[in-house]
């Protein structure tokens, strides 16, 4: 079946240091990966999303590739705020050849960041 | 647009009543999704439903849950009886289906059974 694996938490960092959380996929057909941030007290937010082979998602200084020969979408920011704190979730879905899908989505376990000024 | 409407935002109930949440999807939105996100088990999906069939209920849990969607712009999530395991957030996401797309997430309901 379809999987998606997290690097275990909790990840403790300072504010303005490098960002990297690691994801990894089990998927058959064409999967589209995303990541989905969660705010203390609030529901998810897309971050950032790939639906191809060597894309690159980017938005709010945040960064991951889709590498389909390592099946990985590692997330990474360079200089990480406080504002940042959150739990990021990646995800996949299934899409065909021409990268129509419908959603649904199968999650990574969650990841909690907590930055510190 | 609002984004994905759910309601109540926290739920307290005591053991052994119904619990009914509500859910209102983005207009234009064919497909709706119920998630529970506890500590434990992380994010699972329960039901999705197609143009307001269910397609997938194979994620709840127990007879207990049940899901309706009566129209194209509501949904409810009933438990009954509730009891304290079914404590968690509850998520409603709503998506097109179509290229590239996403899946767009309410607020969630906060649910605690005591």
């Amino acid at each position: 079946g379809n999987s998606v694996t997290q690097m275990e938490g909790p990840v403790t960092l300072s504010e303005e240091a490098f960002l990297t959380i690691n994801c990894t996929y089990t998927a058959t057909g064409y999967p589209s990966l995303f990541w989905y941030v969660q705010y203390p007290g609030e529901g998810l937010q897309l971050l950032l999303k790939a639906t191809k082979a060597d894309d690159k998602g980017s938005n709010k200084g945040f960064e991951a590739t889709y590498r389909k020969e390592t099946t990985s979408f590692h997330l990474e920011k360079g200089s990480v705020q406080v504002s940042d704190s959150a739990v990021y979730f990646c995800a996949l879905t299934l899409a065909n050849a021409g990268g129509t899908s419908y959603g649904k989505l199968t999650f990574g376990q969650g990841t909690i960041l907590t930055v510190h000024p | 647009d609002a984004g994905v409407i759910q309601s109540p935002r926290h739920e307290v109930t005591e053991m052994g009543q119904e619990v009914t949440l509500r859910c209102k999807p983005i207009s234009g939105h064919d497909y709706l999704f119920w998630y529970r996100q506890t500590m434990m088990r992380g994010l699972e999906l329960l039901i999705y439903f197609n143009n307001n069939v269910p397609i997938d209920d194979s994620g709840m849990p127990e007879d207990r849950f049940s899901a309706k969607m009566p129209n194209a712009s509501f949904s409810t999530l009933k438990i009954q009886p509730s009891e304290p395991r079914d404590s968690a957030v509850y998520f409603c996401a709503s998506s097109k289906h179509r290229r590239n797309t996403e899946a767009f997430f309410g607020q969630g309901t906060r649910l605690t059974v005591v």
